[in-house]
């Protein structure tokens, strides 16, 4: 099984400031017949369901803002949160898609400082 | 609206059984490979099992093989999780979720529900 290891566990941000979470995977998920990685951040805020934000490591999702942004090939990946919002206080996990079972990180808890 | 609806969850005890339903709408039910997800409580996210689109092929986490089992009724647009042999630790949230992509390309979770929570206690 792929491991999936975030860091940090929670952080506390500023509004304004920025927010960056790290995510490293066992082996790599750098698919070399299409050159993508199989990789995505996803957010879930509290007492609701996860919501998709980033696929194939930096591709953001429809209606997602652009203070979101996913970086990283192979087996290192950062999502970056440019300017916390309010809104955006969630718990964050990575995920990787390239095989079964699929997996995720241990979830990175997100707060105002 | 894109939409899934979870139901089915609910108490029951160790070594019981339970049948949810994850009902689709908004979308061609019958052209995406479906998952089911669990999250114990205070806990993170755990890939359980999934199903292709006509439901021919299936796959589960080691931790539910032989107890769970997926299935769909695509003219119902209708995902199911059956489990038997349950075990305090199946108590979870169960997302059901669609895997974005209508190809045989992998994707992630790009629609979710919101959940429904099963609780195996005596």
């Amino acid at each position: 099984d792929i491991v999936m290891t975030q860091s940090p566990d929670s952080l506390a941000v500023s509004l304004g400031e920025r927010a960056t979470i790290n995510c490293k995977s066992s082996q790599s998920l750098l698919y070399n017949s299409d050159n993508k990685n199989y990789f995505a951040w996803y957010q879930q805020k509290p007492g609701q369901s996860p919501k998709l934000l980033i696929y194939w490591a930096s591709t953001r999702e429809s209606g997602v803002p652009d203070r979101f942004s996913g970086s990283g090939s192979g087996t290192d990946f950062t999502l970056t949160i440019s300017s916390l919002q309010a809104e955006d206080v969630a718990v964050y996990y990575c995920q990787q898609y390239y095989s079964i079972p699929l997996t995720f990180g241990g979830g990175t808890k997100v707060e105002i400082k | 609206e894109v939409q899934l609806v979870e139901s089915g969850g609910g108490l029951v005890q160790p070594g019981g059984s339970l049948r949810l339903s994850c009902a689709a709408s908004g979308f061609i039910f019958s052209s995406h490979w479906m998952h089911w997800v669990r999250q114990a409580p205070g806990k993170g996210l755990v890939w359980v099992s999934r199903i292709n689109t006509d439901g021919s092929s299936t796959t589960y986490a080691d931790s539910v093989m032989g107890r769970f089992t997926i299935s769909r009724d695509n003219a119902k647009n209708t995902l199911y999780l059956q489990m038997t042999g349950l075990r305090a630790e199946d108590t979870a949230v169960y997302y059901c979720a669609r895997r974005g992509m209508t190809t045989v390309t992998p994707f992630p979770f790009d629609i979710w529900g919101q959940g429904t929570m099963v609780t195996v206690s005596s």
